[in-house]
């Protein structure tokens, strides 16, 4: 079974500072990876997603994630957050060639402070 | 505007009482999630249906039931069985085609007294 660890479930930083939000994943076949963002009192949205090719993805929003494989990681970085980045953020996996369930990590707050 | 829309958004409920949740999408997508939310768990999988008239029980299914009569609704029941049925629940939709972005509705928070 797949199981996907975020190491860190809450992570104070002042505006303008980088951030790196840890996220490790086991998995026995491959996978796909996501990182989606949850805002207080919503559901999901889809912030970005690594399928194949390029190991390093790229939102809209300034963050990035680079896929690891030999430490099975993909961790979220944004070099200045704002304070609208205040949110919950979930890494998930799907398995390849067995459908799009998704499973997910425990979920890391990030808090951005003036 | 196409999207998935949960309600009720609150819902109250005595212990020992069922209660639907409805899951509603205009996406066209074939299949329908169900998730929950708790703090610090993340997001675990209750059912999910690839087609209609079809779903699959997911890792926390105990105490749950569904339908997939329709495409469009994906109705979730927590029965009296479910032991903790306090939590937040989320709904998704996606094409089904592996990779595809999964579609979230703004979620049911239900809370037993």
């Amino acid at each position: 079974a797949q199981s996907v660890t975020q190491l860190d479930s809450q992570v104070p930083v002042f505006e303008e500072a980088p951030v790196e939000l840890r996220c490790n994943y086991s998995s026995s076949v491959s996978v796909y990876l996501f990182w989606y963002v949850q805002y207080p009192n919503q559901g999901l949205q889809l912030l970005l997603k690594y399928l194949s090719g390029s190991t390093l993805v790229e939102s809209i929003n300034g963050f990035e994630a680079e896929f690891n494989k030999s430490q099975t990681s993909f961790h979220l970085r944004k070099p200045s957050v704002h304070i609208s980045d205040t949110a919950e953020y979930f890494c998930a996996v799907t398995l390849v060639n067995a459908g799009n369930m998704l499973t997910f990590g425990g979920g890391t707050r990030l808090m951005v402070k003036p | 505007d196409g999207g998935i829309t949960q309600s009720p958004k609150y819902l109250f409920r005595k212990e020992g009482q069922n209660v639907t949740l409805s899951c509603e999408q205009n996406l066209n997508h074939d299949a329908m999630y169900w998730y929950r939310q708790d703090p610090g768990q993340g997001l675990r999988l209750i059912y999910y249906s690839q087609i209609v008239n079809d779903f699959q029980k997911g890792d926390i299914a105990e105490g749950y039931s569904v339908s997939r009569e329709k495409k469009e609704s994906f109705p979730l029941t927590v029965t009296s069985a479910q032991k903790n049925p306090t939590a937040f629940y989320l709904c998704a939709s996606s094409q089904g085609a592996e990779g595809t972005e999964a579609f979230f509705g703004q979620g049911t928070r239900l809370t037993v007294v």
